[in-house]
This record gives structure tokens, C-alpha cells and sequence, in this order.
């Protein structure tokens, strides 16, 4: 199984902070054959099912706001929020789709 | 815009059986894989099973292979969890979901307790 590690496991920030999380895969998630890294990125609220955010790494969901930002490649992701909203306090979570799919622990963003 | 809205949770003995249903719409069902992902409460993600889009190949995860069985019905836009030999660690939400990437049902709860 590929293994997902997040970190960090909680953040704690106020409105308008840039805000920076991590996930890193066991094994390369490039696709070489369709030119693309197999890895999603959910937000989920309290009470909530996930929401989808980002997937193929990078590529923003429709009606995402552009403040959320997925970066990287090979093993080394990255998820960036500018300028953070109360509304944005939730756990994140990435997830492989490589291969049989896999979930990191998720990333806790709280209130300072 | 794609729904995906789940059914058949509920509170049951361990050993005993349970068939959750989804109902999609907003997409060509046919066309996609699907999967069920399920939460213990307080925990992390953890996908369950898939199945193909034709139904043709299913795959599970280690520890419900024998027990759970994912099914689809196309003409009727419908993905099926059947969980057999439920265990205490089955009790989660459980999330129908279309793959690759993943868009989420509101999911639905299994408690199996005596």
C-alpha cells in the first residue's frame, strides 16, 4: 500500500494567515502515461462529508475559491491557503488514486 | 451537478448482515467507477471497495475480502454495499462515492453492537 503522511497534524491560525500543509506519498504518484500526479486534496467540516478541493495535484474544482493552491510532484505535495477564512477552519486531507487509493491522517485547521 | 445520496444504515449485531444503497444522478453512472469509503467516528478516511464501470472487476480492501460485497446496478443508476459477518470495527460512516477523482454522498452510519 502506498502510505500518505501529512503534517502537520494541526494548525492553529488566524483570518488572513497563509497557511501551508503537507503530504507526502511512499512511492511516486506520476503518471507518466497521462503526464499527471494521481493525488486529491478534501476539505471536511464538522459534521460534514468531504469536499473536494483540488485533484490531479493542482488542478482547482469549480467554484473552489482561488485562495486554496495544490503544488507538487513525485512524492512531495503541498496545499497552500492564502490569506486564511473563518470559513475555511476544517480538516484536510489528500489522497492517493494511484494506485488502490489511500488517505493521509488529515491536517486540523484551528482557531488561534 | 453529481448527487450521490446513501441509504440502509442502521444499528446491528455483530455477525449479522446489512445492504446500504446510493442513489446517484447528475452524471452518466455508467461511465464512472465507484467506490465505498468509510469513517470510524473520530478517525481518518479509509477506502472500502470499487468496482469497475461495467461491474465487471471489484476490488476490497484486506480486511472486509469474504465479508462485503459491492455490487452495481446501471439501469438504475444504483451502487450496493452488501456487509456480511459485520465486526465491531466495521461501525463507521460509510460514503458512497464516484472515483478518480472523488465526489462524496453525505454518507451514512453503521453501528455494530449487541
Amino acid at each position: 500500500d502506498i502510505v500518505m503522511t501529512q503534517s502537520p497534524s494541526s494548525l492553529a491560525v488566524s483570518a488572513g494567515d497563509k497557511v501551508t500543509m503537507s503530504c507526502k506519498s511512499s512511492q511516486s504518484l506520476f503518471s507518466s502515461e497521462y503526464q499527471g500526479n494521481y493525488l486529491s486534496w478534501f476539505q471536511q467540516k464538522p459534521g460534514q462529508s468531504p469536499k473536494l478541493l483540488i485533484s490531479l495535484a493542482s488542478t482547482r474544482e469549480t467554484g473552489v475559491p482561488d485562495r486554496f493552491i495544490g503544488s507538487g510532484s513525485g512524492t512531495d505535495f503541498t496545499l497552500t491557503i492564502n490569506s486564511v477564512q473563518a470559513e475555511d477552519l476544517a480538516v484536510y486531507y489528500c489522497e492517493q488514486y494511484y494506485s488502490y487509493p489511500t488517505f493521509g491522517a488529515g491536517t486540523k485547521l484551528e482557531l488561534k | 451537478e453529481v448527487q450521490l445520496v446513501e441509504s440502509g444504515g442502521g444499528l446491528v449485531q455483530p455477525g449479522r448482515s446489512l445492504k446500504l444503497s446510493c442513489a446517484a444522478s447528475g452524471f452518466t453512472f455508467s461511465n464512472y467507477y465507484m467506490a465505498w469509503v468509510r469513517q470510524a467516528p473520530t478517525k481518518g478516511l479509509e477506502w472500502v471497495a470499487s468496482i469497475t464501470n461495467s461491474g465487471g472487476s471489484t476490488y476490497y480492501r484486506d480486511s472486509v475480502k469474504g465479508r462485503f460485497t459491492i455490487s452495481r446496478d446501471n439501469a438504475k443508476s444504483t451502487l450496493y454495499l452488501q456487509m456480511d459477518s459485520l465486526r465491531s470495527e466495521d461501525t463507521a460512516t460509510y460514503y458512497c462515492t464516484r472515483e478518480a477523482p472523488r465526489y462524496w454522498g453525505q454518507g451514512v452510519m453503521v453501528t455494530v453492537s449487541s
